[in-house]
């Protein structure tokens, strides 16, 4: 099976842009959760989908949004992006009906200058 | 509220040596743990979950109900496992998927 595939790989955008990041998940998988990674704070839960619904919601503004599409794959979007949200952006998809731990995939470095 | 800790930030051995890797969770129901590992220049990827009770590249970790605690544990290093390490938390409330990572551990083993 292929893994969990995240574009675009790298992104610089000016603050005030907006962004919109992509994962694909592992065929089968229907939960998708997506993740902030900074060194400062390490590894923070932005949402998770499942059949296209919301299921959980991390402590980010609502600059921060997400959807699902009906073949799994979900898409974060930021607007109005600042400084502080540089990052690494992980997509990770699971199984829950198979109970399978969560695989990540590469990341989306966003730079905001 | 969940939450996981790795006291240290970075741990240092040499090749041979044994190495514990330091996890304490405060959850209060019944929880998932995960030990991810990242490799210079790679994807996070699983290396134990505590209901396998595997043992995968030698490395082995139990789940300490009464400790609250999922330390990770190898008796003999290897240079190959220099990475960092992230200590994991499930708590599929109402479903969820949602992982509470520690901070990670940033492991050098020395020739």
């Amino acid at each position: 099976k292929a893994g969990v595939t995240q574009t675009p790989r790298y992104l610089i955008k000016t603050r005030g842009q907006q962004v919109t990041l992509s994962c694909s998940p592992i065929s089968g998988h229907r939960s998708v959760s997506w993740y902030q990674q900074t060194p400062g704070q390490g590894l923070q839960f932005l949402f998770e989908y499942f059949s296209e619904t919301q299921r959980n919601k991390g402590n980010f503004p609502g600059r921060f949004s997400g959807r699902q599409f009906s073949n799994s794959r979900s898409e974060m979007n930021v607007s109005t992006l600042e400084l502080g949200d540089s990052a690494l952006y992980l997509c990770a998809s699971s199984s829950p009906l198979e109970n399978t731990e969560a695989f990540f995939g590469q990341g989306t470095r966003l730079t905001v200058v | 509220a969940q939450r996981v800790t790795q006291p240290e930030k970075l741990l240092s051995v040499f090749k041979g040596a044994p190495v514990e890797l330091k996890c304490n969770y405060s959850y209060s129901g019944s929880p998932e743990l995960f030990w991810y590992v990242q490799y210079s220049r790679q994807r996070l990827q699983l290396l134990l979950r505590h209901i396998s009770r595997e043992s995968i590249k030698g490395f082995t970790a139990d789940l300490n109900k009464g400790e609250t605690s999922f330390h990770l544990k190898k008796p003999f290093a290897q240079e190959e496992d220099s990475a960092m390490y992230y200590c994991a938390l499930r708590a599929r409330l109402w479903g969820s998927e949602k992982l509470v990572f520690g901070k990670g551990t940033k492991l050098t083993v020395n020739p």
